[in-house]
């Protein structure tokens, strides 16, 4: 089964530019999560979707960040402009969990991340 | 601001002993998870504990859950050099509008000497 898919895995931008992350989730998961880790700190939710509805974004800093999933299934998230402080791994993670279904009892699956650098 | 929070947020042993990290959470939960980091990669899911539970096994681990106290604890038993990861409890919110979010909270950096 192939897992979470995360693009790029490397990016480094300069303050005020803009930059966009895209996660391809495991076939077949509903709800999709994007969280930014800050280092030596644990894994921020931003927000989570359950197929293309919004279940919690409310960490979401929504003057600069946005974030779509396309048909239910891929997503984007986007930075514009970007701050120093927003310098983090951002991660991307899937599960089967439905809401208000039997299957709420589900672990998440991670990609790689995406470490971001501004400068 | 973080659901749960982990203690100790360091944790240093000798390959052998058995390591035990805590978890204390806010609000009310469908389920608490463990999962482990290696430096630099992704989060591995280890465990998942239902409410309605007390305690659970996999291999090495054991987790506990005492809801009333609002709190989990992960025992790993003869730990092993290749244990050494940051470990994070993340609870399911059962309730709320946000219900099914998952959040996660700050880490135990375990460290195991060979």
């Amino acid at each position: 089964e192939a897992g979470v898919a995360q693009s790029p895995r490397y990016k480094i931008i300069e303050k005020r530019q803009s930059v966009a992350f895209w996660c391809n989730p495991i076939s077949g998961h509903a709800t999709l999560y994007w969280y930014q880790q800050i280092l030596g700190q644990g894994p921020k939710l931003l927000i989570q979707f359950q197929n293309n509805g919004v279940v919690d974004d409310s960490q979401l800093p929504k003057d600069r960040f946005s974030a779509e999933r396309l048909k239910g299934v891929d997503s984007t998230l986007k930075i514009q402009p970007a701050k120093l402080e927003d310098s983090a791994v951002y991660l991307c993670a899937s599960s089967l969990a439905t809401l208000g279904g039997r299957r709420m009892n589900t672990e998440a699956f991670f990609g790689q991340g995406t470490r971001l650098t501004v400068v | 601001s973080q659901q749960g929070e982990e203690d100790p947020q360091a944790l240093s042993i000798q390959e052998g002993e058995n390591a035990t990290m805590n978890c204390s959470y806010k609000t009310s939960i469908n389920n608490l998870q463990w999962y482990r980091q290696n430096s630099g990669r992704g989060l591995v899911h280890l465990i998942l504990i239902r409410s309605n539970e007390r305690e659970k096994h996999s291999g090495r681990l054991r987790v506990t859950l005492d809801t009333s106290k609002k709190s989990s604890s992960l025992l790993i038993t003869a730990s092993r050099a290749a244990d050494t990861a940051s470990y994070f409890c993340a609870t399911r919110i059962s309730g709320g509008t946000s219900y099914g979010k998952l959040t996660f909270g700050q880490g135990t950096i375990l460290t195991v000497h060979p």
